[in-house]
């Protein structure tokens, strides 16, 4: 069964940086596109970023961009998060997803999400 | 950047009638539209993708309709599980973006 496990989240100081792991088990990770969706506290979804099945194409939501950059390790089955100049309005849960359509290069919908990890910032 | 609006911010029914969720696009997003639902302390599960198509396992009790920039999520008759927030997501355009989001709650 798919499994998407995110990890590396924590407190973090404002300006400081936090690199946020996902390993993905139970399918074929080099086919799919992956997603970052973050959620703060009490608050809606908001999507982060998307790197397709070959690594070459990203996109970044405004809030992030020039800031976090989206990665991954096809051989070792894991998607990364650099987070950098980390603000107070980044604190959320991060989740990253699978995306429903193999071999896309520009993302569609996400069928199935990690239970995310916590990364908060503050002083 | 395409804004998602949801409507109404809650909705409070009871078990076994029809619920109605909305989303509007401020921009025409296609058929690029899915639905989500989250429990508390959960992740998001998809209902459904391209604006009709259920995703597996999801109960024939949920559809959707819609295009361009108007669309909605039906739930047939409600079941005790049914209640959680749903999020519209439009994936026709970045940076893709959801809606804010409608809590269905118990009556």
């Amino acid at each position: 069964q798919v499994q998407l496990v995110e990890s590396g989240g924590g407190v973090v100081q404002p300006g400081r940086s936090l690199r946020l792991s996902c390993a993905a088990s139970g399918f074929t990770f080099s086919d799919s596109t992956m997603h970052w969706v973050r959620q703060a506290p009490g608050k809606g979804l908001e999507w982060v970023a998307v790197l397709s099945f070959d690594g070459r194409n990203k996109h970044y939501a405004d809030s992030v961009k020039g800031r976090f950059t989206i990665s991954r390790d096809n051989s070792n089955n894991i998607l990364y998060l650099q987070m950098n100049s980390l603000r107070a309005e980044d604190t959320a849960v991060y989740y990253c997803a699978r995306d429903g359509v193999t071999f896309t290069w520009y993302g569609e919908y996400l069928d199935y999400w990690g239970q995310g990890t916590l990364v908060t910032v503050s002083t | 950047e395409i804004v998602m609006t949801q409507s109404p911010a809650t909705l409070s029914m009871s078990a076994g009638e029809r619920a109605t969720l909305s989303c509007r696009a401020s921009h025409s997003v296609s058929s690029n539209l899915a639905w989500y639902q989250q429990k508390p302390g959960q992740a998001p599960r998809l209902l459904i993708y391209s604006t009709s198509t259920r995703a597996t396992g999801i109960p024939a009790r949920f559809s959707g309709s819609g295009s361009g920039t108007a669309f909605t999520l039906t739930i047939s008759s409600l079941q005790s599980e049914d209640f959680a927030i749903y999020y519209c997501q439009q994936y026709n355009d970045w940076p893709y973006s959801f809606g804010q989001g409608t809590i269905l709650e118990i009556k």
